[in-house]
């Protein structure tokens, strides 16, 4: 099956750094989504992206589908933005396949 | 307001046990999930459903079951045959038909924990 490598697997920050987060993926992909939890738990969705370049507020992403990679820059980081960051995707079937995760951890 | 609700948000289960966690969704979405986390690692998928009274299982489904008798509910009932329930259990539901090819939403979570 699809392997999803996500690095670093930690990070820590000073507010107001930027960081790039990356996710690797080994096969074609129509869905790939980065998501954020949250320290109860929640996952919140930040972008639907299978290819292409998005942008909301502090955060934007990038998806290069050919080269089977993708990059969530956050920039101006605030406290409120620790977690853990996952990048999924699906390769046509139902199931999303999810990373490990990185986990940020931004201090003030 | 839509989203999905789960509950309870903490489950206690005994040895031998067989507990329901609920999943309900006001999205009009078909297709739902279950997932499982636990700690330090990603998300597997249990069980889906793409529609009414079909489900399929996912990479983990042994020690569970699931039904899907309402568009609204897809319960997840973790039988005594999970030998290592204890997990963050998540449920997820996205618009269906496009072959996965589209936004999947979370809900909550429920935690589960054996005594």
């Amino acid at each position: 099956g699809i392997q999803v490598e996500q690095s670093p697997p930690d990070l820590i920050l000073q507010e107001g750094a930027n960081s790039t987060l990356r996710c690797n993926f080994s096969d074609s992909v129509n869905n790939l989504q980065w998501f954020h939890q949250n320290p109860w738990g929640q996952l919140i969705n930040l972008f639907y992206i299978p290819s292409g370049t998005k942008q909301n507020g502090r955060l934007s992403a990038t998806t290069v589908a050919t080269e089977r990679y993708s990059l969530l820059y956050i920039s101006s980081s605030q406290t409120t933005d620790s977690g853990v960051y996952f990048c999924a995707v699906n390769t046509g079937f139902q199931k999303l396949v999810f990373g490990t995760g990185t986990r940020l951890l931004v201090s003030p | 307001d839509g989203g999905i609700t789960q509950s309870p948000k903490y489950l206690f289960r005994k040895e031998g046990q067989n507990v329901t966690l609920s999943c309900e969704q006001n999205l009009n979405h078909d297709a739902m999930y279950w997932y499982r986390q636990d700690p330090g690692q990603g998300l597997r998928l249990i069980y889906y459903s793409q529609i009414v009274n079909d489900f399929q299982k996912g990479d983990i489904a042994e020690g569970y079951s699931v039904s899907r008798e309402k568009k609204e509910s897809f319960p997840l009932t973790v039988t005594s045959a999970q030998k290592n329930p204890t997990a963050f259990y998540l449920c997820a539901s996205s618009i269906g038909g496009l072959a996965g090819a589209e936004t999947q939403y979370f809900g909550p979570g429920t935690r589960l924990l054996v005594l």
